[in-house]
């Protein structure tokens, strides 16, 4: 089976780093996915890893070790808008579709 | 990228209904799936929509409950049937366009049942 973890809630202040970790156990692996979700509203498309290593994309950046089955999504010069879900998720058994995690609520405060 | 609709965005049902959420998408797409998000919570994938095929359930769910239509490559449907207040949830649809899994998803149909 496929099982993923993630904190439920984070709490950060406005202009710091914060990084939300996922630690994942799935047989066969074809990508991580981070998407963010603010209240009411649909997931959006954050970050793809595939191979280990850090991505940087802007303030976002997301880093992947397939060997310790862990990624983290790490999120710089924090803003109020950045107050929302952040979604961890896999591809499932068949490479068909995406397994979400439970999802980390950041809220972030002046 | 892609453009994704659904109708409705919300609707208020009664228990042993029936309501059908259509998903519609701006261009060809190979893979669409249904997910389902209850209050407070994460996703869950429903099903996949196969075009041309039968619809792939996730375990839990079955086409009885939650039967699926995909007739072309830009539209599908996913039917929530003899509802109870348990399927109160805000419904899904999304796509892949790449083949390289990265899904995009619709605004969603809440369904709140009474």
């Amino acid at each position: 089976g496929q099982n993923i973890d993630q904190p439920t809630e984070m709490t950060a202040t406005e202009g710091a780093i914060v990084q939300i970790n996922c630690t994942y156990q799935t047989s066969g692996f074809n990508g991580l996915f981070w998407y963010q979700q603010h209240a009411g509203e649909a997931p959006t498309f954050l970050s793809y890893n595939v191979l280990d290593g850090l991505e940087e994309k802007g303030r976002f950046s997301s880093f992947l070790s397939r060997s310790k089955g862990y990624s983290y999504l790490l999120l710089k010069e924090l803003q109020m808008k950045d107050s929302a879900s952040y979604l961890c998720a896999v591809v499932n058994q068949a490479g068909t579709a995406l397994i979400f995690g439970k999802g980390t609520t950041l809220s972030v405060s002046s | 990228s892609a453009v994704i609709s659904q109708k409705p965005s919300r609707d208020i049902c009664q228990r042993g209904t029936s309501l059908t959420i259509q998903c519609q998408v701006d261009s060809q797409v190979t893979m669409m799936f249904w997910y389902r998000q209850q209050p407070g919570q994460s996703l869950t994938l429903i099903a996949t929509a196969n075009q041309g095929s039968e619809a792939t359930y996730e375990s839990g769910f079955v086409i009885d409950k939650f039967p699926i239509s995909r007739p072309n490559l830009t539209f599908s449907t996913l039917t929530v049937s003899n509802m109870s207040p348990e399927d109160s949830s805000i419904y899904l649809c999304s796509v892949e366009t790449s083949g390289s899994y990265e899904q995009y998803f619709g605004p969603g149909t809440r369904l709140t049942v009474t």
